[in-house]
């Protein structure tokens, strides 16, 4: 019954590293979104997707990038990972509202990534 | 862009009685007012909605309230039960896709 996939529940990487976060949903979803979640401070939005081959920045896109070349998968980017990147990292997908109004998000059961 | 704002941050509650949280909200051009619990270790998920054309819906021992005057929109639940602790996340839609988060408040419902 999973609609939406992060490809890691755990993840430990080095300073310097590249990290990828992989996000899957087969709900035909136009929409995806990255989030990361921290102590008080909710869910900040890093990146989303509206389409493939498209990306925008939300909040907190520094450091961060992006590729959606697939309307199912949204990967998120850690270019050289840091220290302050470790977080939990939340991927959701919605249905566009363009002419049907808003919609939820589905989120994804989320990665805890520590960058030591 | 829009800015929610959420409260209480934590809020602990007797087992049966009612618990409300409250949200408020910067764009009177906001429509769409989903709320979220997140248990622990485990992904956020839709509890309830509403959208600006109605002022309450209810479901169960959950219900919502929104004042599009004062822009605040709030969370009732009744009986509280053990389970109903969680971390509960409102958010507001000013157009068709993006949702804007509140920052959370964790309810402790103490048995």
């Amino acid at each position: 019954d999973v609609k939406v996939t992060q490809s890691s529940r755990y993840l430990v990487k080095r300073t310097g590293e590249k990290v990828f976060l992989e996000c899957v949903q087969d709900m035909d979803h136009e929409n995806m979104f990255w989030y990361r979640q921290d102590p008080g401070l909710g869910l900040r939005l890093i990146y989303f997707s509206y389409d493939v081959k498209m990306k925008e920045k939300g909040d907190i896109p520094e450091g961060y990038s992006v590729s959606r070349e697939k309307k199912e998968r949204f990967s998120l980017i850690l270019e050289s990972a840091s220290t302050n990147q470790t977080s939990m990292y939340l991927c959701a997908s919605s249905l566009s509202g363009l002419g049907r109004g808003n919609y939820g998000y589905t989120f994804g059961s989320g990665t805890r990534l520590t960058v030591v | 862009g829009e800015n929610v704002e959420q409260h209480p941050s934590t809020l602990s509650v007797q087992e049966g009685d009612s618990a409300v949280i409250k949200c408020t909200y910067s764009d009177s051009a906001s429509n769409y007012f989903p709320w979220y619990k997140q248990e622990l270790g485990k992904r956020p998920q839709l509890i309830i909605d509403i959208r600006s054309n109605v002022g309450e819906k209810k479901d169960q021992r959950i219900a919502v309230t929104l004042n599009k005057t004062a822009k605040h929109f709030s969370l009732h639940i009744t009986e509280t039960q053990p389970e109903d602790s969680a971390v509960y996340f409102c958010a507001a839609s000013l157009g068709a896709n993006n949702l804007f988060f509140g920052t959370g408040t964790r309810l402790t419902v103490i048995p």
